[in-house]
């Protein structure tokens, strides 16, 4: 069974911290994606990466800074979290060479900023 | 940047009846995705449709398209409780990405 797994279900920081937030993929998917979710906003796109090392800012990549060390890893960092980034945090994944470009998801992390 | 756009926003529906969701979208596409969110989860791959098709069925799913009025429709027949969720419809944007439309949540009573 394909699986996406996130660091943490819920989390909570305080403004100013640094924060990462962890994405595990076990389907050996070259891309791997992070988005938030915003009530009346839907999934906005932050960082994606098609490979190891590489990364692509998305929609909203102001405040975030992403790393792909490993293939099946991609974490998302907050360099200094703020009140405004608390959100859902999704992970995904796809194939890089498919047809359909179907993304699986992980569970989510509910990121709160005090 | 948003490229579906979903109609209408919230649906409440009894068990049984068919639920009817819409998509819109603005640019041409090579296929279109509907994904299924529950409560505080993560997004679940329902259906996908290509370009060249005009409908296509799985299990209690229906989705039609409609590339000369870009649109697309999620019908549920005979829905249950369970189906309670919201459902996005996604297109392929450029180098693999998603672009997401911001949702239908569905509530099915008892």
């Amino acid at each position: 069974d394909v699986k996406v797994t996130q660091s943490s279900r819920y989390l909570v920081k305080r403004t100013g911290e640094k924060v990462f937030l962890e994405c595990v993929q076990d389907m050996d998917h070259e891309n791997m994606f992070w988005y938030r979710q915003d009530p009346g906003l839907g999934l906005r796109l932050i960082y994606f990466s098609y490979d190891v090392k590489m990364k692509e800012k998305g929609d909203i990549p102001e405040g975030y800074s992403v790393s792909r060390e490993k293939k099946e890893r991609f974490s998302l960092i907050l360099e200094s979290a703020s009140t405004n980034q608390t959100s859902m945090y999704l992970c995904a994944s796809s194939r890089l060479r498919t047809r359909s470009y179907e993304q699986y998801f992980g569970p989510g992390t509910r990121l709160t900023v005090t | 940047s948003q490229q579906g756009e979903e109609d209408p926003q919230a649906l409440s529906i009894q068990e049984g009846e068919n639920a009817t969701m819409n998509c819109s979208y603005k640019t041409s596409i090579n296929n279109l995705q509907w994904y299924r969110q529950n409560s505080g989860r993560g997004l679940v791959h329902l259906i996908l449709i290509r370009s060249n098709e005009r409908e296509k069925h799985s299990g209690r799913l229906r989705v039609t398209l409609d590339t000369s009025k870009k649109s697309s429709s999620l019908l549920i027949t005979a829905s249950r409780a369970a189906d309670t969720a919201s459902y996005f419809c996604a297109t392929l944007g450029g180098g693999g990405k998603l672009i997401f439309g911001q949702g239908t949540e569905l509530s099915v009573k008892p």
